[in-house]
């Protein structure tokens, strides 16, 4: 079945700095990929998604590239913020029909001034 | 576009007593809903699928005679914990997905409801 493995957290950083959160995959075929974010006591927000093979998401300054051949699916940032300072997860559906989400365990982003 | 809403943000209630969650899509319409559980600090878990007009789909090990889920119209759907207990205090999040919009299986959330049970 499909799984997702991510990035054990809490993940401090200050301001400004680089942020990457590791994402992998285990899927059949070519799954659409995602990474949501959730802000305490809030919902998921969708941030990015792909969904082919070598697509880049991105948004709000976070990047991720579909990667089949690593079937990965890392979250950037190049600059962080405070407000960045939320539970990250990333998540993945299989192609085609009203198929399932799968999550990965979320990884929590603070960052200090 | 694409927006979810869920009604209650909160509740609490008393053990033994039966508390209504409703998830609304408010610009389109959803043939299927998820609900989702998420206990604190963990991630999400998915409880069941509800389609429209039909009887909702329980993941394995989800009690569907305790959480209710029905879902009558492509706007609405409802979850019911029955006869909640405080391990079922919880924060219950829901999805649906618009199936005009695009092919990639994007999900959109509801804000979640927090439940507990004293």
């Amino acid at each position: 079945g499909n799984s997702v493995t991510q990035m054990e957290g809490p993940v401090t950083l200050s301001e400004e700095a680089f942020l990457t959160i590791n994402c992998t995959y285990t899927a059949t075929g070519y799954p659409s990929l995602f990474w949501y974010v959730q802000y305490p006591g809030e919902g998921l927000q969708l941030l990015l998604k792909a969904t082919k093979a070598d697509d880049k998401g991105s948004n709000k300054g976070f990047e991720a590239t579909y990667r089949k051949e690593t079937t990965s699916f890392h979250l950037e940032k190049g600059s962080v913020q405070v407000s960045d300072s939320a539970v990250y997860f990333c998540a993945l559906s299989g192609p085609g029909g009203y198929q399932k989400v799968t999550f990965g365990t979320g990884t929590k982003l603070q960052v200090i001034p | 576009g694409a927006v979810v809403s869920q009604h209650p943000s909160r509740v609490i209630c008393k053990s033994g007593t039966s508390v209504k969650i409703e998830c609304r899509s408010l610009d389109f319409q959803a043939t299927t809903m998820f609900w989702y559980r998420q206990f604190p600090k963990q991630s999400l878990m998915l409880m069941a699928t509800s389609n429209e007009g039909s009887k909702a789909t329980y993941e394995q090990g989800v009690e569907k005679d305790k959480f209710l889920i029905n879902h009558a119209s492509l706007t609405l759907s409802t979850l019911t914990v029955t006869s909640a207990h405080p391990e079922d205090s919880s924060f219950y999040i829901c999805s649906a997905r618009d199936p005009d919009r695009d092919v990639s299986n994007e999900q959109f959330f509801g804000p979640g409801t927090r439940l507990t049970v004293l």
